[in-house]
């Protein structure tokens, strides 16, 4: 069974802390893993895809890594603006994006 | 400025009512769904539609329906056959699948939907 797990669940970091989130995925023939930020009571904003094992994209302070089994969420210096919910997928096939349950961050000032 | 707008915001509903939220984007994607959010759970795929008149059923379609008249529409009925049906709801699109496969998720900024 396709399955995309999170962790941790939950993260409170100091400002500057960096740190590192975690998407393991047992997605048959994987399509693609994407990373979405969601804001409380927002939609999920888009943040990455990778495609293959080996590929890594940065923006800003943060810089998303894959392997495969599993994806890394990387956060340098954070700061407090970084603090929402971080939601990794994975799709199979044309339109099948399994979604993990999300990591929660909190940047304290 | 091209993106999903989805309304109401927040809705709320007796038990036995049917409603609607709507969803309309003006980006031009051929490819749009209906998510649930639960608290704890990841999002759960309601009805995807890859083509105007034409839709499927995803994980949990049952006590809800779709229709797909326009390319730019996709609105959901939750019916009163949706046993639980307070959830915050997500509407997104991506453009056409060709290549490497599927592309990103654009998502509207959700319904909350409330049973009294």
């Amino acid at each position: 069974e396709d399955q995309v797990t999170q962790s941790p669940e939950a993260l409170r970091l100091q400002e500057g802390e960096s740190s590192s989130l975690n998407c393991s995925y047992t997605v048959s023939g994987l399509r693609g893993l994407f990373w979405y930020r969601q804001d409380p009571g927002k939609g999920p904003e888009f943040l990455f895809t990778l495609y293959s094992a080996g590929e890594e994209k940065e923006k800003e302070r943060l810089k998303a890594t894959l392997t495969k089994k599993e994806s890394f969420l990387h956060i340098t210096a954070p700061k407090p603006e970084d603090s929402a919910t971080y939601l990794c997928a994975g799709l199979r096939g044309t339109y099948k994006y399994i979604f993990g349950t999300g990591t929660r961050l909190k940047v304290l000032a | 400025d091209g993106g999903i707008t989805q309304s109401p915001k927040y809705l709320f509903r007796k038990e036995g009512q049917n409603v609607t939220l709507s969803c309309e984007q003006n980006l031009n994607h051929d490819a749009m769904y209906w998510y649930r959010q639960d608290p704890g759970q990841g999002l759960r795929l309601i009805y995807y539609s890859q083509i105007v008149n034409d839709f499927q059923k995803g994980d949990i379609a049952e006590g809800y329906s779709v229709s797909r008249e326009k390319k730019e529409s996709f609105p959901l009925t939750v019916t009163s056959a949706q046993k639980n049906p307070t959830a915050f709801y997500l509407c997104a699109s991506s453009p056409s699948h060709s290549g490497r496969g599927g592309g990103e998720l654009f998502f509207g900024e959700g319904s909350r939907l409330t049973v009294l």
